[in-house]
């Protein structure tokens, strides 16, 4: 099983709502990731997870909180976003180290912020 | 800032070979070239990776030249299910230098 999943697929809220996207993965990776991905442009890395804890945050606004509560989900959290927050929002995960190291996706969650 | 240059887009017909250049002239030594693709409306996909040697697997081979300042990737025998976008990374294995920085990447258009 190669696959990550994420849920849900579309989601829209309005600014003053309370959120929470998924993402699942069975591959025993160590390494969970969340990417932004404006339209037409590359995706661009928010948060790593390494062995469950928080190893990497871009400097990412605290409206996005991240969580991961074992080694297979990966929660990301939304509150008070803003209109310029709606992208795709990507997962992927890995392996944390060593030499054969390829990120698997999700195919993202798109959200709309009204 | 992504450490690599790729043309903007590209066009190859159905059944030919495509082959996406990819300039890394700042490439340290101890860093890979890996290349991620993302068909519409999907997450990316690892295609291939490699630090000095020529690399093939199923999907595509991976081509470095000796000073490792520039890359190619082939796709041997293009498809209409390669139209894509293609990103030419550069990465580490540990730390901050590990982290996949996604250019503008190269969109692929594969015309029948």
């Amino acid at each position: 099983d190669t696959e990550v999943t994420q849920t849900p697929k579309h989601l829209v809220m309005g600014m003053t709502n309370k959120k929470s996207l998924k993402c699942e993965q069975h591959m025993g990776h160590r390494a969970m990731y969340w990417y932004k991905q404006k339209a037409k442009k590359p995706p661009e890395l928010m948060f790593v997870y390494s062995y469950e804890k928080l190893s990497i945050n871009e400097s990412v606004p605290s409206r996005f909180s991240p969580e991961c509560p074992n080694s297979s989900l990966l929660n990301l959290h939304l509150h008070a976003l803003q209109p310029e927050d709606s992208a795709l929002y990507l997962c992927a995960s890995s392996q944390p180290r060593g030499r054969f190291y390829e990120q698997y996706f999700g195919p993202g969650t798109r959200l709309t912020v009204t | 800032d992504a450490k690599t240059t790729q043309p903007t887009s590209m066009d190859c017909a159905e059944g030919r070979a495509a082959n996406l250049p990819c300039n890394h002239s700042t490439i340290s030594g101890n860093e890979y070239v890996y290349w991620y693709r993302q068909i519409h409306s999907q997450g990316p996909q690892y295609i291939i990776h490699g630090l000095k040697n020529n690399e093939t697997n199923e999907m595509a081979s991976l081509i470095i030249t000796e000073d490792r300042k520039s890359s190619t990737l082939i796709l041997p025998h293009a498809t209409l299910r390669d139209t894509a976008v293609y990103y030419c990374i550069v990465r580490g294995l540990t730390g901050a230098n590990s982290k996949l920085t996604f250019g503008k990447g190269i969109t692929l258009s594969v015309r029948p």
